[in-house]
């Protein structure tokens, strides 16, 4: 079955410091792949996609992630994190049958 | 905003009782997805309808069921309720399987 898979449960880092998330997926096939972040108190929000062709994706709010299909992963960058930063971390993928499958998240506490 | 609607916002009712959640998606969306989010079980996929029709299913209890009416918003309902049922239900919609979710604000139950 395919799977999602985020290596860091918690991270906690100051503010101006870089973060990276990792997610790793499990299925061989075309894929579409998404972050979506959760603020504190509320819901989920995309933060950027990836469906085809530049692998290098820029999201909302300075994100961005990157596709390397060989290494099955689609990891989560900030060059400098914010106070505001702080928020629960999802990746997503979409295999091509439609299937969505979430990571268990990354909870991500940025100190001042 | 995201354009998907959830009702109400917060329900608190009893143990055994019967309850319903409503979701009205984005304008155009096609498919509807419920979600459950608890602090122990993370974020947990129910189901997914497309165009009125069970498309996945998920997680879902047997005393949990769901549908899609024909001018697309959907229902969640949870009965023979449990103190484990306490959650914040999620309902998310999308064009179609392989397009990004769209998060309503959630539904928090409280079962006392």
């Amino acid at each position: 079955a395919q799977s999602v898979s985020q290596h860091n449960h918690h991270v906690i880092l100051s503010e101006a410091a870089s973060l990276e998330l990792g997610c790793n997926y499990s299925y061989g096939g075309t894929v579409n792949l998404f972050w979506y972040v959760q603020y504190p108190g509320q819901h989920l929000q995309l933060l950027l996609k990836y469906f085809s062709g530049d692998p290098l994706v820029k999201g909302i709010k300075g994100f961005e992630a990157e596709f390397i299909k060989s290494k099955f992963s689609f990891n989560l960058r900030k060059p400098s994190v914010q106070w505001s930063d702080t928020a629960e971390y999802f990746c997503a993928v979409i295999d091509s049958w439609g299937k969505l499958q979430f990571g268990a998240g990354t909870q991500v506490v940025v100190t001042p | 905003d995201s354009g998907v609607t959830q009702t109400p916002k917060h329900l608190i009712t009893a143990t055994g009782q019967r309850v319903t959640l409503r979701c009205s998606p984005r304008s155009g969306d096609l498919s509807v997805y419920w979600y459950q989010q608890s602090l122990d079980q993370g974020l947990q996929f129910l189901i997914q309808y497309y165009n009125g029709e069970e498309r996945a299913k998920g997680n879902i209890l047997e005393r949990f069921s769901a549908q899609q009416f024909p001018d697309l918003h959907s229902e969640l309902n949870l009965s023979s309720l449990e103190l484990g049922d306490s959650a914040l239900y999620f309902c998310a919609s999308s064009y179609s399987s392989y397009n990004e979710q769209f998060f309503g604000p959630g539904t928090r139950l409280t079962v006392l």
